[in-house]
């Protein structure tokens, strides 16, 4: 079974520009969480969807920062325009929710490195 | 609120020493403990968790983790480390489980196993 997969695994752009991170989580996770570091920090909560519901955004840092998860599959983050700041990596998670069939953990991508120059 | 923090931020060791790294956590409420480890160009992987019952915790690859309350902490020990233990350690709390993982993240500690 894949595990999470986050594309790309590596990104330089400019200050100003677009950038578009996707995850794919595990084949039937409901939940998915997006979370980031940045350099020397602690890895920091941004969102999590139920399905392709937002059920929790209080990390994200503003309004430059849009995530969605159009039909409940993979997930995209969208920074625009980036900032300096924004660099960092960020990582993705997914986790299962059937009824009471929990998972214990939440499972975890490698991470997409983001720089902004 | 609740935080961790990990005051080690780069842990070097010799192989077959011993090991100890840090974490306490500040929560006002029942809290659930996670150490996640990354190895190098790899993504977080759940090393070992304390949910309830016993406050030892032990991980297959020899790690444990002790849950101590009144010392809110939950140090991660291993007897004897190997070249293969070199990864960045995360400890984690969450104040719920079973369908939703909204962790705070302590800094990160990198464990650096010398031949």
């Amino acid at each position: 079974e894949a595990g999470v997969t986050q594309f790309p695994s590596h990104s330089v752009i400019e200050k100003g520009q677009t950038v578009t991170l996707r995850c794919d989580p595990i084949s039937g996770h409901d939940n998915l969480y997006w979370y980031r570091r940045v350099m020397g920090k602690e890895i920091k909560f941004l969102l999590h969807f139920v399905k392709e519901s937002k059920q929790d955004e209080s990390g994200m840092p503003n309004n430059r920062f849009l995530a969605e998860r159009t039909g409940g599959t993979y997930s995209t983050l969208k920074v625009q325009p980036a900032e300096l700041e924004d660099s960092g990596v960020y990582f993705c998670a997914s986790s299962p929710m059937t009824g009471k069939d929990w998972s214990t953990e939440a499972f975890f991508g490698q991470g997409t490195r983001l720089t902004v120059v | 609120a609740q935080s961790v923090t990990q005051l080690d931020s780069q842990v070097p060791v010799f192989e077959e020493a011993p090991v100890e790294l840090r974490c306490n956590y500040s929560s006002s409420v029942s809290v659930y403990l996670f150490w996640y480890v990354q190895y190098p160009n790899q993504g977080l992987q759940l090393l070992l968790k304390y949910l309830s019952g016993s406050t030892l915790v032990e991980s297959i690859n020899g790690f444990e983790a002790e849950f101590n309350k009144s010392q809110t902490s939950f140090h991660l020990r291993k007897p004897s480390v190997h070249i293969s233990d070199t990864a960045e350690y995360f400890c984690a709390v969450s104040d719920r489980w079973g369908g939703t993982y909204k962790y705070i993240f302590g800094t990160g500690t990198r464990l650096k196993v010398l031949a």
